[in-house]
C-alpha cells in the first residue's frame, strides 16, 4: 500500500460528459501528480501541484483541469468527454517539489471509460 | 523535451533466467533514471533508481547500469521469479523541478 488513495476505482461514463476523480497524497507529501496511461502509450505526464500550487503541466488538454486544496487532496477534472480519453489515470505524491529528485508513490489509477 | 525510448515492449523468459531490458534516453542534462514495476491492478512502485555520478547499482536480484556518453541504460534481473511478472517503465529526469519522463514499459513474463 503506497498511501496514495484514489477515487472512484473504476468509472464509466458517455462522451460529452464530465467526471472528477479524486486524489488523497500519503500524509506528509505536498506534492501531487497526475499521469495518464492509455494501452501503449506508458505514463503520460499531465500536472503537478506542490502545497496548492501548480508547479508543472505536461500534455494536458483544455478540457482537463485540476486542482488542490488546502487539505492537500487533489481533484483531476475532465470534462466534453471523447472515446479517447478511456484511460487510467494515476495519482501519485512525494515530498518534494519536483518529481526528478525522488521517490514518487502512485496510487492504484482510476480506470475511465467513454462509451 | 526528453524522449526516453525503451525495448524491448515484451519479454518472456524461463523461471531462473535472467531478463534485460533497454532504455535510451534524449536529454544529456537527464541525471536520475528511476524504474518503477507495475504489478496488475496496481499503480507503479518503485524498484531501484541510479543517479548519473555511478555507472552502475545493484539491489539484491536486480540490478541497473547507466551509460551516459551513449545515452543508455539497462535493467538487470537475475534469477528471476513468477512474482517477477510485470509491467516495468524505465524513466529519466534532468533533477529538481524538471518531470520524470517515463517509457512505454515492458511487459515481463516469468515461466514457472
Amino acid at each position: 500500500d503506497s498511501g496514495v488513495t484514489q477515487t472512484p476505482k473504476h468509472l464509466i461514463t458517455a462522451t460529452g460528459q464530465r467526471v472528477t476523480l479524486r486524489c488523497s497524497p500519503r500524509s506528509g507529501d505536498l506534492s501531487v501528480y497526475w499521469y495518464q496511461q492509455s494501452l501503449d502509450q506508458g505514463l503520460q505526464f499531465l500536472i503537478q501541484y506542490y502545497n496548492g500550487e501548480e508547479r508543472a503541466k505536461g500534455n494536458i488538454l483544455e478540457r482537463f483541469s485540476a486542482q488542490q486544496f488546502p487539505d492537500l487532496h487533489s481533484e483531476l477534472n475532465l470534462s466534453s468527454l471523447e472515446l479517447g480519453d478511456s484511460a487510467l489515470y494515476f495519482c501519485a505524491s512525494s515530498v518534494s517539489q519536483g518529481s526528478g529528485t525522488g521517490e514518487l508513490f502512485f496510487g492504484e489509477g482510476s480506470r475511465l471509460t467513454v462509451l | 523535451g526528453e524522449n526516453v525510448e525503451q525495448h524491448p515492449s515484451t519479454l518472456s523468459v524461463q523461471e531462473g533466467d535472467s531478463a534485460v531490458i533497454k532504455c535510451t534516453y534524449s536529454d544529456s542534462a537527464s541525471n536520475y533514471f528511476p524504474w518503477y514495476k507495475q504489478e496488475l491492478g496496481k499503480g507503479p512502485q518503485l524498484i531501484i533508481d541510479i543517479r548519473s555520478n555511478v555507472g552502475e547499482k545493484k539491489d539484491q536480484r536486480i540490478a541497473v547500469t547507466l551509460n551516459k556518453t551513449a545515452k543508455h541504460f539497462s535493467l538487470h534481473i537475475t534469477e528471476t521469479q513468477p512474482e517477477d511478472s510485470a509491467v516495468y517503465f524505465c524513466a529519466a529526469s534532468s533533477g529538481g523541478y524538471q518531470k520524470v519522463t517515463f517509457g512505454t514499459g515492458t511487459k515481463l513474463q516469468v515461466i514457472p
